[in-house]
């Protein structure tokens, strides 16, 4: 089977840095995935690493090492419209579906 | 504009009913998947269907059911056996890729 463990909630103010960090746990592992979520909304894919490294997007960037079984999101330049949840999630070999954990929130003050 | 819709947005159960909840997509994607989220909590994956006439049942099936007839369309039944159907649910689709899934905008069932 697959289990992901994240924070379940992180606080950070307009304009920093956070950093949201995934473990996991999986018997076949293609990528890890992230995913965001606002309140009553559906999630949005954000990013995949399927390699060891670093994948930048905009103000979004999301690292994985495979030999640690960990990834994490990183969020820069943080506004108040990044307040969500953000999910990671595994693609597992076996299965072909993706298995997501359950969620960090993230709250942006001002 | 190609996308996932599910309806209704809303549905109101009442206690032993069977209910279906739609879902139709317009991206010419092969891979299409059932979520359940319950409030503060992550996603269960219900049932997913790689192809057409073919669904494989994910973590929490007992108590739904699906079929896959056509590509575009991949309708979930939530049946009276499942004890504790109020939950939002999320309908999702990828293509070849697997990975970058697109979600329709869910369905919030309620018992009442």
């Amino acid at each position: 089977g697959q289990s992901l463990e994240q924070p379940s909630e992180v606080t950070a103010v307009e304009g920093a840095i956070v950093q949201i960090n995934c473990t996991y746990q999986t018997s076949g592992f293609y990528g890890l995935s992230w995913y965001q979520q606002h309140d009553g909304g559906a999630p949005t894919f954000l990013s995949y690493n399927a390699l060891d490294g670093l994948e930048e997007t905009g103000r979004f960037s999301s690292f994985l090492s495979r030999s640690d079984s960990y990834g994490y999101l990183l969020l820069q330049e943080l506004q108040m419209k990044d307040s969500a949840s953000y999910f990671c999630a595994v693609l597992d070999t076996g299965r072909r579906a993706l298995t997501f954990g359950s969620g960090t929130r993230l709250q942006v003050q001002p | 504009d190609g996308g996932i819709t599910q309806s209704p947005k809303y549905l109101f159960r009442k206690e032993g009913q069977n209910v279906t909840l739609s879902c139709e997509q317009n991206l010419n994607h092969d891979a299409m998947y059932w979520y359940r989220q319950d409030p503060g909590q992550g996603l269960r994956l219900i049932y997913y269907s790689q192809i057409v006439n073919d669904f494989q049942k994910g973590d929490i099936a007992e108590g739904y059911s699906v079929s896959r007839e056509k590509k575009e369309s991949f309708p979930l039944t939530v049946t009276s056996a499942q004890k504790n159907p109020t939950a939002f649910y999320l309908c999702a689709s990828t293509g070849t890729g697997l990975n970058g899934y697109t979600f329709g905008s869910g369905t919030r069932l309620t018992v009442v």
